[in-house]
């Protein structure tokens, strides 16, 4: 595609529910990240693919958070067992090469739980 | 640690008024510097970037300086149009950073009136 697509755009959980969220970045790019956008907030960095290499996962708040990449393009983002402080946007976000190169996003994935 | 701070929001101006959004930032060398912009209901856009001291990121009219004795990169732009009320982020990308991932400041929302 043209650029980075998430889906679902928009996600009501109610607490305690598993959610996942995709990305499908812009295609042939090699990194991949994942970021959190809380309300009036500005998006803070949960973990980063290189190809299917999970290479940083510093960002991720808890062990309810779990990403992969299983064939270095789409990448899901999983939460498990969600809970109201997870109520964020998530951005997906990808570039052609890894280090100092432009980062194109996605429009996020807002979720809301309940 | 890394971090960025913007001047906090909402801004209001009248349309063809000079803009300046203030951004100071703390990192370990010379990180790499940006402005993203986020347009009402879509992704993040780079706007600008200056990778070394002194460099000069422009685009849209916009402007914004590295400066590091002042460890700033506030944006400027000279007349501004309603069209670029959004939501302004000011981030940097680490030094000694694996795969290029970005730090942002908490936004700045500019609000443009004819």
């Amino acid at each position: 595609g043209a650029g980075v697509s998430q889906s679902p755009r928009y996600k009501v959980a109610k607490r305690g529910q598993d959610v996942a969220l995709r990305c499908d970045p812009i295609s042939g790019h090699v990194s991949l990240f994942w970021y959190q956008q809380a309300l009036g907030q500005g998006p803070e960095f949960l973990t980063y693919f290189q190809n299917e290499a999970q290479l940083d996962k510093s960002g991720l708040p808890s062990d309810r958070f779990f990403a992969e990449r299983p064939e270095g393009s789409v990448s899901t983002l999983k939460i498990q067992r969600t809970q109201q402080e997870d109520s964020a946007v998530y951005l997906c976000a990808s570039s052609p090469r890894e280090g100092n190169t432009e980062a194109f996003f996605g429009q996020g994935t807002r979720l809301t739980v309940v | 640690g890394n971090s960025v701070t913007q001047m906090e929001g909402p801004v209001t101006l009248s349309e063809e008024a000079f803009l300046t959004i203030n951004c100071t930032y703390t990192a370990t060398g010379y990180p790499s510097l940006f402005w993203y912009v986020q347009y009402p209901g879509e992704g993040l856009q780079l706007l600008l970037k200056a990778t070394k001291a002194d460099d000069k990121g422009s685009n849209k009219g916009f402007e914004a300086t590295y400066r590091k004795e002042t460890t700033s990169f506030h944006l400027e732009k000279g007349s501004v149009q309603v069209s670029d009320s959004a939501v302004y982020f000011c981030a940097l990308r680490p030094i000694y950073n694996q795969g290029g991932k970005l730090i942002f400041g908490q936004g700045t929302e500019l609000s443009v009136k004819p």
